[in-house]
């Protein structure tokens, strides 16, 4: 079984550009959930889709940060412009439905120079 | 505000020691308790959760213990290996029925880095 799929692993881009991040969740899961984890701050909920739909985005830092689920399948976090203190590990997690366990990609690593 | 604190920031112990994680959480709000394990490289995994109902839950040789009027839970790794270095993070979330979408929402604590030496 597929787990969750992110893309790219690794990315580095210089402050300003447009940074888009990937997920593709398990298949038949409901709920898609995108995390940050820096030293600093730990692991944040930035934003949580159910059904593909928005639910909570009240960790999204700011309107740089814009994040899309346009179907059940695949969902888009994008910051623009990027600027160095984006730099972190982006996870995104999926679940079978809203309480259910939350099963986590390996991440993107983004440095922003 | 940090609504779920974790102690130690890292733990060094040999094989065969019981390691022991704590979490302390603000929210009496707060039902269901996991812990996860995150390996370098990877995504946190889920390696056992609580509901506040019982005070212990066994998993192998992972063990939460739950003490509610503390609002306080930890981990305890019996007969620890070398293969159970990594970092554990303890979180938090309200999982009611009627909570409502955002009640999902996963509060972690910052991290303990274990590590189990041979």
């Amino acid at each position: 079984d597929a787990g969750v799929i992110q893309s790219p692993r690794h990315e580095v881009t210089e402050m300003g550009q447009e940074v888009t991040l990937r997920c593709k969740p398990i298949s038949g899961h409901n709920s898609l959930f995108w995390y940050r984890q820096t030293m600093m701050r730990g692991l944040e909920l930035l934003i949580y889709f159910n059904n593909n739909v928005p639910i909570d985005d009240s960790g999204m830092p700011e309107d740089r940060f814009s994040a899309k689920m346009p179907n059940a399948s695949f969902s888009t976090l994008k910051i623009q412009p990027s600027e160095p203190r984006d730099s972190a590990v982006y996870f995104c997690a999926s679940s079978l439905y809203e309480n259910q366990p939350q099963h986590f990609g390996d991440g993107t690593r983004l440095s922003i120079l | 505000q940090q609504q779920v604190k974790q102690s130690p920031q890292s733990l060094i112990v040999q094989k065969g020691g019981i390691p022991i994680i704590n979490c302390a959480y603000e929210n009496t709000a707060f039902d269901y308790f996991p812990w996860y394990q995150q390996f370098p490289g990877k995504g946190p995994a889920l390696l056992i959760a609580i509901r506040p109902d019982v005070s212990e839950k066994k998993e192998g040789r992972f063990t939460i213990s739950f003490n509610k009027s503390a609002k306080q839970f930890s981990l305890h790794i019996m007969d620890s290996q070398p293969g159970d270095s990594a970092t554990y993070f303890c979180a938090a979330s309200k999982r009611g029925k009627n909570s409502g979408g955002s009640n999902y929402k996963l509060t972690f604590g910052k991290g303990t880095l274990l590590t189990v030496n041979p």
